[in-house]
């Protein structure tokens, strides 16, 4: 019940294409869901979080989905650009943090 | 102005020494928190501590201790090296989850390198 399940492991996107990145979770008291973006040689920074009350959260080029229902949620990467080649874990938070186990994106120019 | 600083920010010894890596945070938060990475990039928690206080403390060998002398600081000293304990270790800092739920703030990470 504490695992957050990420998926795909890696991900190979042309430049201007969409990357989506999942992620599944089982305990329902998690109430905070953020995106971390890790670069090598970098800690991993906070790209965008969501709260289960909302569906969708959108900045910029990074949104996330959210499906309280499915206990699933998700990012989306419009225009991937070779800037955005990183490693992104999803979270998971209510009392402790949980972290997804992490995908690499590579954005080929 | 750096917001979560660890060193050293490399760190290569050999196999049953002594180190410590230690962590500072200057954000004003009450818990700060250790992971260890391993080289296909999983993130696992260690400890947190909040306010001092031990909170979690994950399967960890005994080897490795924490210690906090402030909330602003974390430390972690690691006896006995091993072999296996070669990874990046990062820290962390937040607000404590569950109240007011906000971003966890890490530093760039030391990579320890057992010869």
């Amino acid at each position: 019940q504490q695992q957050v399940k990420q998926s795909p492991q890696s991900l190979i996107v042309q430049k201007g294409g969409i990357s989506i990145i999942n992620c599944a979770y089982e305990n329902t008291a998690f109430d905070y869901f953020p995106w971390y973006q890790q670069f090598p040689g970098k800690g991993p920074a906070l790209l965008i979080a969501i709260r289960p009350d909302v569906s969708e959260k959108k900045e910029g080029r990074f949104t996330i989905s959210f499906n309280k229902s499915a206990k699933q949620f998700s990012l989306h990467i419009m225009d991937s650009q070779p800037g955005d080649s990183a490693t992104y874990f999803c979270a998971a938070s209510y009392n402790k943090y949980i972290f997804g186990t992490g995908t690499r994106l590579k954005v080929l120019a | 102005d750096t917001a979560v600083s660890q060193t050293p920010k490399y760190l290569v010894t050999q196999m049953g020494n002594d180190k410590s890596i230690k962590c500072e945070q200057n954000l004003g938060h009450d818990t700060m928190y250790w992971y260890k990475q391993d080289s296909k990039k999983f993130l696992k928690i260690m400890f947190s501590y909040n306010n001092k206080e031990l909170i979690i403390n994950e399967t960890v060998p005994n080897r490795f201790s924490p210690k906090s002398p402030d909330k602003a600081h974390l430390n972690l000293h690691i006896n006995s090296l091993e072999l296996g304990d070669s990874a990046v270790y990062f820290c962390a800092s937040s607000h404590r989850p569950g109240h007011d739920n906000q971003p966890q703030h890490f530093g760039d990470g030391t990579r320890l390198s057992i010869l």
